[in-house]
């Protein structure tokens, strides 16, 4: 099964500075089937991106996914008091789907 | 509007049983694929178990193979998680989630039920 592996563990931002954690996949993911979510505390994920970099219904445009194979980046350019939370990563190219551990953004 | 509900979580000693429902609305039950994903206290996601639209599909994770049968209901729009032979391990917050796509990714998810097995 592919492992992935999120970085950092947990990233100390103040609002309105830019976020920028990584997903690291142990062997290449096909077609980039690489989704984001993100979780706050109590509740269920959401979904932010899909295909890597296609932002969901609602996302808002300072979100943004890149990259492909192996290495692939959630980017937050400007954080907002309500993007405080936790980051997962989720491959869907090959079974079964795998997630990474996460990233907390915390407020500085 | 899509609207997953999940219950039937609960305290269950080692070695016994669970049959977790999730209850669905908002969208045509039978046209979309579902799956159980689970959460351990203060861990990662983990997909455990998943379902094709019609049901004619299923999936498990490893972990769970031979303990734990997914099925769904398309008369109650519900989706099931039978769980036998509980350890310590299965101790989570089981979510349903809903792949309104063709992809694999969960667009949808419920607020999660709590399993804990425990003597």
């Amino acid at each position: 099964e592919i492992v992935l592996t999120q970085s950092p563990g947990t990233l100390s931002l103040s609002p309105g500075e830019r976020a920028t954690l990584s997903c690291r996949a142990s062997q290449s993911v096909s077609s980039s089937y690489l989704a984001w979510y993100q979780q706050k505390p109590g509740q269920a994920p959401r979904l932010l991106i899909y295909g890597a970099s296609s932002r969901a219904t609602g996302i808002p445009a300072r979100f943004s996914g890149s990259g492909s194979e192996t290495d692939f980046t959630l980017t937050i350019t400007r954080l907002e008091p309500e993007d405080f939370a936790v980051y997962h990563c989720q491959q869907y190219g090959s079974s079964p789907r795998t997630f990474g551990q996460g990233t907390k953004v915390e407020i500085k | 509007e899509v609207h997953l509900l999940e219950s039937g979580g609960g305290l269950v000693q080692p070695g016994g049983s669970l049959r977790l429902s999730c209850a669905a609305s908002g969208f045509t039950f039978s046209s979309y694929a579902m799956s159980w994903v689970r959460q351990a206290p203060g861990k990662g996601l983990e997909w455990v178990s998943g379902i094709s639209g019609s049901g004619g599909s299923t999936y498990y994770a490893d972990s769970v193979k031979g303990r734990f049968t997914i099925s769904r209901d398309k008369s109650k729009n519900t989706l099931y998680l039978q769980m036998n032979s509980l350890r310590g391990e299965d101790t989570a917050v089981y979510y349903c989630a809903l792949q309104y796509n063709y992809g694999g990714y969960f667009d949808y998810w419920g607020q999660g039920t709590l399993v804990t097995v425990s003597s």
